[in-house]
């Protein structure tokens, strides 16, 4: 079946500007993460969306990072006034829940680089 | 203090041998722990989990919990060329978050 998809696969921008990336999780997944990975860097949690839940944004860098998840299912990752630092690869990935909430399926990642 | 800690490497074994993997971390209530592997430009792929203190097995790959002493380490028998990529540990203490390390590169010598 489809897994999870990401959109675009690269960004770039200038800074100032906002930028928008999309995931589209597996059906039937109510768990969606978003990560960030700079680079030589580890996973950085940034949201969790569990269901109809308010969403875990514990690991939202500032308040220019914003997220939402519309009808449990496609997530947008919102950076406003975009700043260099920001420039990473941001992966997505959804899980099912219950025995298998700990298995992450990940997308293929969005490429921002802040000019 | 990084909730999980990995050596960046790189670490080169050359085929056929054990390649070990190490990882420590800090929350003495995780519950559960990872090995990711992730090749060059690539996402992340689950190949093992483990929960409970000892080891697990799985094809050529074996996990070891040791909660007491708060390490998770993997070893690749057999390493292949085709086992050359970044290894990632992660942890998850019962809440949403899951914390990754920095990542262990591992090149496999032909």
């Amino acid at each position: 079946g489809a897994g999870v998809s990401q959109s675009p696969s690269n960004k770039v921008t200038e800074k100032g500007k906002d930028v928008e990336l999309r995931c589209d999780p597996i059906s039937g997944h109510t768990a969606l993460y978003w990560y960030r990975q700079s680079l030589g860097q580890g996973l950085e949690f940034l949201i969790y969306f569990q269901g109809n839940s308010a969403p875990d944004k514990s690991g939202l860098p500032s308040d220019r990072f914003s997220a939402e998840r519309t009808g449990g299912s496609v997530s947008t990752l919102t950076i406003q006034r975009t700043q260099q630092e920001d420039s990473a690869v941001y992966l997505c990935a959804s899980s099912e829940t219950g025995v298998y909430a700990d298995t992450q399926y990940f997308g293929p990642g969005t490429r921002l680089t802040v000019l | 203090q990084k909730e999980v800690e990995q050596n960046s490497g790189p670490l080169s074994v050359p085929e056929g041998a054990i390649a070990s993997l190490n990882c420590t971390y800090s929350d003495r209530v995780s519950q559960s722990f990872f090995w990711y592997r992730q090749y060059s430009g690539k996402s992340p792929e689950l190949i093992m989990s483990i929960y409970s203190n000892g080891d697990k097995e799985d094809g050529r790959f074996t996990a070891q919990l040791n909660k007491a002493s708060q390490y998770v380490s993997l070893l690749i028998r057999d390493s292949q060329p085709s086992d050359s990529a970044t290894y990632l540990c992660a942890s998850r203490s019962g809440g949403n978050q899951f914390y990754f390390g920095t990542g262990t590169s591992l090149t496999v010598i032909p």
